[in-house]
């Protein structure tokens, strides 16, 4: 079946550092791909999306470019902050279109001043 | 944005007895709406898929009759949990998806449950 597979954490970078989580897919049609955030006792909050192979979702210096021949949506930060801190999750859209979000099993990341 | 409202945002209840969840679209209609549960640095786990009028679907091993999910308007979904033991502690997060805005996903704060 379909599935999402992250990086193992945590990962833990020093301020200004670079950032990169890496996502693998598997899926049988053609999924959109999305970066949810969470932080501490809270839900999940979109990061980026993707919604077709060579799209590239950015946002607050996040990135990640939607690469079919891999399968993957890997997350980039050029220089992560302090609160940048918080568990990140990858994730597709069932691409037979019942609405379901498969999910990775999440990286938590803590960056350190 | 589109925002979904889930309350309570924590509760604490007794063995046996039954908690209920709620989650709102509060500025869009959801036509569907999706109940997950978090384990301890783990994965979200999909429990019910629930659209308006209609009878949620289930993932396999969740138990129906333990995890009632109503879905009476285009605005609000509940989650009961039926006779709760304490292995049903967890976090919930519903999520809804927002037809006006391309089908995208928002979600809940989440409702962390804990079961004495």
């Amino acid at each position: 079946g379909d599935s999402v597979t992250q990086m193992e954490g945590p990962v833990t970078l020093s301020e200004e550092a670079f950032l990169t989580i890496n996502c693998t897919y598997t899926a049988t049609g053609y999924p959109s791909l999305f970066w949810y955030v969470q932080y501490p006792g809270e839900g999940l909050q979109l990061l980026l999306k993707a919604t077709k192979a060579d799209d590239k979702g950015s946002n607050k210096g996040f990135e990640a470019t939607y690469r079919k021949e891999t399968t993957s949506f890997h997350l980039e930060k050029g220089s992560v902050q302090v609160s940048d801190s918080a568990v990140y999750f990858c994730a597709l859209s069932d691409p037979g279109n019942t609405g379901k979000l498969i999910f990775g099993q999440g990286t938590t990341l803590q960056v350190k001043p | 944005g589109a925002v979904v409202s889930q309350h309570p945002s924590r509760v604490i209840c007794k063995s046996g007895t039954s908690v209920k969840i709620e989650c709102r679209s509060l500025d869009f209609q959801a036509t569907t709406m999706f109940w997950y549960r978090q384990f301890p640095k783990k994965s979200l786990m999909l429990m019910a898929t629930s659209n308006e009028g209609s009878k949620a679907t289930y993932e396999q091993g969740v138990e129906k009759d333990k995890f009632l999910i109503n879905h009476a308007s285009l605005t609000l979904s509940t989650l009961t949990v039926t006779s709760a033991h304490p292995e049903d502690s967890s976090f919930y997060i519903c999520s809804a998806r927002d037809r006006g805005q391309g089908y995208g996903y928002t979600f809940g704060s989440g409702t962390r449950l804990t079961v004495v």
